[in-house]
Protein backbone atom coordinates (compact mmCIF):
# COMPACT_ATOMS: atom_id res chain seq x y z
CA UNK A 1 0.00 0.00 0.00
CA UNK A 2 0.45 3.84 -0.35
CA UNK A 3 3.25 5.12 2.27
CA UNK A 4 3.84 8.68 2.65
CA UNK A 5 7.51 10.55 4.75
CA UNK A 6 7.26 13.62 5.83
CA UNK A 7 9.92 15.99 6.93
CA UNK A 8 10.80 17.69 8.55
CA UNK A 9 9.27 16.78 12.20
CA UNK A 10 9.01 20.17 13.58
CA UNK A 11 10.45 23.59 11.96
CA UNK A 12 11.08 26.89 12.88
CA UNK A 13 11.43 30.51 10.93
CA UNK A 14 11.36 33.73 11.59
CA UNK A 15 8.47 35.85 10.22
CA UNK A 16 8.69 36.61 6.95
CA UNK A 17 11.02 34.54 6.09
CA UNK A 18 9.67 31.16 4.01
CA UNK A 19 9.09 27.60 4.88
CA UNK A 20 9.44 24.72 2.99
CA UNK A 21 7.68 21.41 3.99
CA UNK A 22 8.40 17.72 2.15
CA UNK A 23 6.77 14.80 1.31
CA UNK A 24 7.35 11.36 -0.43
CA UNK A 25 5.56 8.47 -1.52
CA UNK A 26 5.49 5.71 -2.57
CA UNK A 27 2.68 4.24 -5.33
CA UNK A 28 3.71 5.57 -8.50
CA UNK A 29 -0.34 5.61 -9.38
CA UNK A 30 -0.94 8.08 -6.73
CA UNK A 31 -2.71 10.63 -8.49
CA UNK A 32 -4.05 13.09 -5.38
CA UNK A 33 -2.54 14.95 -2.99
CA UNK A 34 -3.74 17.68 -0.79
CA UNK A 35 -2.18 19.63 2.33
CA UNK A 36 -3.85 20.50 5.39
CA UNK A 37 -3.14 23.10 8.49
CA UNK A 38 -4.48 22.15 12.00
CA UNK A 39 -4.93 24.21 14.45
CA UNK A 40 -4.43 23.11 18.35
CA UNK A 41 -8.17 21.28 19.34
CA UNK A 42 -9.12 21.33 15.63
CA UNK A 43 -9.65 19.02 12.80
CA UNK A 44 -7.59 19.86 9.81
CA UNK A 45 -8.52 22.39 7.52
CA UNK A 46 -7.60 22.24 3.63
CA UNK A 47 -5.32 24.50 2.47
CA UNK A 48 -4.18 23.63 -1.32
CA UNK A 49 -4.19 20.45 -3.27
CA UNK A 50 -3.05 18.73 -6.54
CA UNK A 51 -3.67 16.50 -8.77
CA UNK A 52 -1.11 14.51 -10.65
CA UNK A 53 -1.24 16.28 -14.27
CA UNK A 54 -0.16 19.46 -12.79
CA UNK A 55 3.21 20.04 -11.42
CA UNK A 56 2.83 23.36 -9.40
CA UNK A 57 -0.01 25.47 -8.06
CA UNK A 58 0.05 28.70 -6.35
CA UNK A 59 -2.33 30.51 -3.89
CA UNK A 60 -1.15 33.99 -2.70
CA UNK A 61 1.59 32.33 -0.46
CA UNK A 62 1.56 29.34 -0.21
CA UNK A 63 2.74 27.28 -3.47
CA UNK A 64 2.92 22.99 -3.93
CA UNK A 65 5.52 21.64 -6.43
CA UNK A 66 5.26 17.79 -7.58
CA UNK A 67 7.27 15.67 -8.88
CA UNK A 68 6.23 12.34 -10.08
CA UNK A 69 9.28 10.97 -11.73
CA UNK A 70 10.83 11.48 -7.88
CA UNK A 71 8.05 10.87 -6.17
CA UNK A 72 8.15 13.59 -3.76
CA UNK A 73 5.86 16.86 -3.39
CA UNK A 74 6.49 20.31 -1.24
CA UNK A 75 4.57 22.74 0.46
CA UNK A 76 6.14 26.13 0.68
CA UNK A 77 4.75 29.11 2.20
CA UNK A 78 6.15 32.36 1.51
CA UNK A 79 6.27 35.63 4.03
CA UNK A 80 5.28 33.76 6.92
CA UNK A 81 3.28 35.27 9.82
CA UNK A 82 2.67 34.11 13.13
CA UNK A 83 -0.77 32.70 12.19
CA UNK A 84 1.02 30.54 9.95
CA UNK A 85 2.08 28.44 13.11
CA UNK A 86 0.44 25.36 13.14
CA UNK A 87 0.94 21.08 12.27
CA UNK A 88 0.64 20.74 8.55
CA UNK A 89 -0.13 17.62 6.84
CA UNK A 90 0.52 16.35 3.53
CA UNK A 91 -1.48 13.25 1.98
CA UNK A 92 -0.97 11.11 -1.05
CA UNK A 93 -4.58 9.33 -2.40
CA UNK A 94 -3.33 6.10 -4.86
CA UNK A 95 -5.05 5.75 -8.08
CA UNK A 96 -8.40 3.47 -7.61
CA UNK A 97 -8.44 4.13 -4.01
CA UNK A 98 -10.32 5.69 -1.73
CA UNK A 99 -8.69 6.11 1.27
CA UNK A 100 -5.85 9.02 1.79
CA UNK A 101 -2.82 8.09 3.14
CA UNK A 102 -1.62 11.12 5.47
CA UNK A 103 2.45 12.19 6.82
CA UNK A 104 3.04 12.56 10.38
CA UNK A 105 3.07 15.89 9.61
CA UNK A 106 5.34 19.30 10.67
CA UNK A 107 4.84 21.59 13.93
CA UNK A 108 5.54 24.94 12.47
CA UNK A 109 6.55 27.87 14.91
CA UNK A 110 6.70 31.47 13.11
CA UNK A 111 8.42 33.36 15.73
CA UNK A 112 7.75 37.31 15.72
CA UNK B 1 -23.65 26.92 7.58
CA UNK B 2 -22.88 23.56 6.14
CA UNK B 3 -20.45 21.71 7.84
CA UNK B 4 -19.82 18.06 9.94
CA UNK B 5 -20.61 18.61 13.35
CA UNK B 6 -18.67 15.71 15.80
CA UNK B 7 -19.84 15.21 19.76
CA UNK B 8 -18.69 15.63 22.22
CA UNK B 9 -15.78 17.14 22.54
CA UNK B 10 -14.59 15.65 25.43
CA UNK B 11 -15.20 12.12 26.49
CA UNK B 12 -14.20 9.93 29.09
CA UNK B 13 -14.60 6.41 29.59
CA UNK B 14 -14.26 3.52 32.04
CA UNK B 15 -12.84 0.03 31.99
CA UNK B 16 -15.01 -1.96 30.21
CA UNK B 17 -17.06 0.50 28.80
CA UNK B 18 -18.22 0.91 25.06
CA UNK B 19 -18.74 4.74 24.09
CA UNK B 20 -20.21 6.12 20.74
CA UNK B 21 -18.75 8.91 19.21
CA UNK B 22 -21.46 11.11 16.89
CA UNK B 23 -20.45 12.31 13.63
CA UNK B 24 -22.84 14.36 11.43
CA UNK B 25 -22.66 15.92 8.21
CA UNK B 26 -24.69 18.26 6.25
CA UNK B 27 -22.63 18.45 2.77
CA UNK B 28 -24.65 15.92 1.54
CA UNK B 29 -21.59 14.06 0.85
CA UNK B 30 -21.60 10.85 0.03
CA UNK B 31 -17.97 9.29 2.02
CA UNK B 32 -17.72 9.27 5.48
CA UNK B 33 -14.29 8.34 7.34
CA UNK B 34 -12.84 8.13 10.96
CA UNK B 35 -9.32 8.58 11.90
CA UNK B 36 -7.45 8.22 14.97
CA UNK B 37 -4.99 11.29 15.49
CA UNK B 38 -1.86 9.88 18.60
CA UNK B 39 0.94 12.57 19.03
CA UNK B 40 3.51 11.94 16.63
CA UNK B 41 1.53 9.35 14.45
CA UNK B 42 -0.12 11.38 11.81
CA UNK B 43 -4.05 10.34 11.04
CA UNK B 44 -4.62 6.80 10.71
CA UNK B 45 -7.91 5.68 9.08
CA UNK B 46 -10.33 3.47 11.27
CA UNK B 47 -13.35 2.74 9.16
CA UNK B 48 -15.10 4.23 6.29
CA UNK B 49 -18.27 4.27 4.39
CA UNK B 50 -18.59 4.97 0.69
CA UNK B 51 -22.67 4.70 0.64
CA UNK B 52 -25.70 3.82 3.27
CA UNK B 53 -25.51 0.31 4.73
CA UNK B 54 -22.00 -0.74 3.69
CA UNK B 55 -18.31 0.30 5.41
CA UNK B 56 -15.10 -0.97 5.38
CA UNK B 57 -12.14 -1.37 7.51
CA UNK B 58 -9.20 0.07 7.80
CA UNK B 59 -5.57 -0.01 8.69
CA UNK B 60 -6.56 -0.28 12.82
CA UNK B 61 -10.26 -1.24 13.07
CA UNK B 62 -9.53 -3.65 15.80
CA UNK B 63 -11.72 -2.53 19.02
CA UNK B 64 -14.01 -0.20 16.76
CA UNK B 65 -17.18 -0.66 15.43
CA UNK B 66 -19.65 1.44 12.54
CA UNK B 67 -22.69 2.19 11.40
CA UNK B 68 -24.27 4.25 8.35
CA UNK B 69 -27.94 3.54 8.11
CA UNK B 70 -28.52 7.42 7.08
CA UNK B 71 -26.31 9.36 4.76
CA UNK B 72 -25.89 12.07 7.10
CA UNK B 73 -24.30 10.41 9.98
CA UNK B 74 -21.17 7.64 10.62
CA UNK B 75 -21.24 6.80 14.23
CA UNK B 76 -17.84 5.19 15.78
CA UNK B 77 -18.33 3.01 19.10
CA UNK B 78 -14.44 2.31 21.01
CA UNK B 79 -15.27 -1.01 22.55
CA UNK B 80 -14.35 -2.46 25.28
CA UNK B 81 -11.61 -4.71 23.61
CA UNK B 82 -9.84 -1.17 22.59
CA UNK B 83 -7.08 -1.26 25.06
CA UNK B 84 -5.51 1.65 24.55
CA UNK B 85 -8.39 4.31 23.47
CA UNK B 86 -7.10 7.32 24.94
CA UNK B 87 -6.36 9.71 21.26
CA UNK B 88 -8.16 12.28 19.30
CA UNK B 89 -10.50 11.08 16.77
CA UNK B 90 -11.39 12.70 13.77
CA UNK B 91 -14.42 12.50 11.30
CA UNK B 92 -14.44 13.60 7.72
CA UNK B 93 -16.51 13.65 4.57
CA UNK B 94 -16.32 13.66 0.81
CA UNK B 95 -18.37 14.45 -1.75
CA UNK B 96 -18.55 11.32 -4.32
CA UNK B 97 -15.36 9.14 -5.76
CA UNK B 98 -12.48 11.18 -7.17
CA UNK B 99 -10.15 13.17 -6.34
CA UNK B 100 -12.00 15.52 -4.09
CA UNK B 101 -10.76 16.66 -0.10
CA UNK B 102 -12.08 15.26 2.54
CA UNK B 103 -13.35 17.68 5.44
CA UNK B 104 -12.73 17.14 9.15
CA UNK B 105 -14.85 17.90 12.05
CA UNK B 106 -13.18 19.16 14.88
CA UNK B 107 -12.76 15.88 16.85
CA UNK B 108 -13.68 14.27 20.02
CA UNK B 109 -10.92 13.53 22.53
CA UNK B 110 -11.09 10.48 24.16
CA UNK B 111 -9.72 9.70 28.07
CA UNK B 112 -9.30 6.66 30.28
CA UNK B 113 -10.59 7.24 33.89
Amino acid sequence: GENVEQHPSTLSVQEGDSAVIKCTYSDSASNYFPWYKQELGKGPQLIIDIRSNVGEKKDQRIAVTLNKTAKHFSLHITETQPEDSAVYFCAAKGGGSEKLVFGKGTKLTVNP
Amino acid sequence: DGGITQSPKYLFRKEGQNVTLSCEQNLNHDAMYWYRQDPGQGLRLIYYSQIVNDFQKGDIAEGYSVSREKKESFPLTVTSAQKNPTAFYLCASVKGQGNQPQHFGDGTRLSIL
